[in-house]
């Protein structure tokens, strides 16, 4: 079975905080993804990476960055967190050759920034 | 028009019942579809996947019909279990990306 895990599962954090948010899959896929989900808008992807150090943006990557350094874990940065950024921070990954684009998703990150 | 629209619902159904959802697609050259599951508060759990010919899983069955851009997920004999939320996925490009659409959300009822 595909895991996917992320670091934490609730957290809450002061306005103008660094924030980090951490994934990992044991599955050895090549993609990875950073989506945030709020009530009404869906899914929204922030970034993805193909690959070990490289990366994507995504739909709203404003207020945001990321890190690859592993194959196995992609890392989502809020440089300086800001209440709008309240939401709930979902992993992905997808990539095993018959099923490329599945993506299998972490159990989410719902973070709060007061 | 949004890239990937759903229904949001909620379909409030009788336990038994058969009920539908449909997905549109804007995007004619996508070739991957997948309907995802998602309970409140948890995240999407991939249902199945959706192939050309449809394919079917126990009471789920999943269509595609590409001339008008839409996938569809049909479930037979609803279950109080099957209450959540759907979400259809809809590959976009050569980048393995996927755009999911806002889900519709299923309600069954006693």
């Amino acid at each position: 079975d595909v895991k996917v895990t992320q670091s934490s599962r609730y957290l809450v954090k002061r306005t103008g905080e660094k924030v980090f948010l951490e994934c990992v899959q044991d599955m050895d896929h090549e993609n990875m993804f950073w989506y945030r989900q709020d009530p009404g808008l869906g899914l929204r992807l922030i970034y993805f990476s193909y690959d070990v150090k490289m990366k994507e943006k995504g739909d709203i990557p404003e207020g945001y960055s990321v890190s690859r350094e592993k194959k196995e874990r992609f890392s989502l940065i809020l440089e300086s967190a800001s209440t709008n950024q309240t939401s709930m921070y979902l992993c992905a990954s997808s990539g095993l050759a018959e099923t490329t684009d599945t993506q299998y998703f972490g159990p989410g990150t719902r973070l709060t920034v007061l | 028009r949004k890239e990937v629209e759903q229904d949001p619902g909620p379909f409030n159904v009788p336990e038994g019942a058969t009920v539908a959802f449909n997905c549109t697609y804007s995007n004619s050259a996508s070739q991957s579809f997948f309907w995802y599951r998602q309970d409140c508060r948890k995240e999407p759990k991939l249902l199945m996947s959706v192939y050309s010919s449809g394919n079917e899983d126990g009471r789920f069955t999943a269509q595609l019909n590409r001339a008008s851009q839409y996938i569809s997920l049909l479930i037979r004999d609803s279950k109080l279990s099957d209450s959540a939320t759907y979400l259809c996925a809809v590959n976009w490009d050569s980048s393995y990306k996927l755009i999911f659409g806002s889900g519709t959300r299923l309600l069954v009822r006693p």
